[in-house]
């Protein structure tokens, strides 16, 4: 099994902070990562996939970097409605989902 | 518009089968596949299973495999989590989620809403 670490596990910030998020796979996924954020309540939302590439219609101030077994989710000038929790997903061997970061307010 | 709607909330006691549902709508059901997620209370995803409704392929998590099955009828584009004996520990949200593009298992870019099964003597 790919196993997927993501590092803080929570990060206390304040709105217009640019946070970043870190996630490591256990082995080689190339570029085969996605980022979902997830409110309170509801359903994940897919954020970035393939590594870098921003779905349709999310704001861009998100964006995704890394390749092989290090990958970061970048947020800049953190508006309110993306306090939530964010999951990494390798999808190069089936999928495995990181075990999440919680955005808290500071 | 892709939607996904799923069954309503469940209680069952342990020992109890379960089966519930994921219906497709909006595209064409049998050319992306459709993936269960779990999520227990308080913590992460799971990915647990995936099947392609064109052809029924599936594929299981280790974590999973022998412990549910992931089933779909593509005569009413709908697809299934079953379980033939639930225990307490499988209380928990799931949900359904289709691939983003056909063909390719992922990424997940549709989620349907979630169902939460309770399970407790």
């Amino acid at each position: 099994d790919i196993q997927m670490t993501q590092s803080p596990s929570t990060l206390p910030a304040s709105v217009g902070d640019r946070v970043t998020i870190t996630c490591r796979a256990s082995q080689s996924i190339s570029s085969w990562l996605a980022w979902y954020q997830q409110q309170p309540g509801k359903a994940p939302k897919l954020l970035i996939h393939k590594a870098s590439s921003l779905e349709s219609g999310v704001p861009s101030r998100f964006s995704g970097s890394g390749s092989g077994t290090e990958f970061t989710l970048t947020i800049n000038s953190l508006q309110p409605d993306d306090f939530a929790t964010y999951y990494c997903q390798q999808y190069k061997t089936y999928a495995t989902f990181g075990q999440g970061t919680k955005v808290e307010i500071k | 518009e892709v939607q996904l709607v799923q069954s309503g909330a469940e209680v069952k006691k342990p020992g109890e089968s379960l089966k519930i549902s994921c219906k497709g709508s909006g595209y064409s059901f049998t050319s992306y596949w459709i993936a269960w997620v779990r999520q227990m209370p308080g913590k992460g995803l799971e990915w647990m299973g995936i099947i392609y409704p064109g052809d029924s392929d599936t594929r299981y998590s280790p974590s999973f495999q022998g412990q549910v099955t992931v089933s779909a009828d593509k005569s009413i584009s709908t697809a299934y989590l079953q379980w033939s004996s639930l225990k307490a520990s499988d209380t928990a949200m799931y949900y359904c989620a289709r691939a983003l593009v056909d063909r390719s298992m992922d990424p997940l870019g549709y989620w349907g809403q979630g169902t939460l099964v309770t399970v407790s003597s």
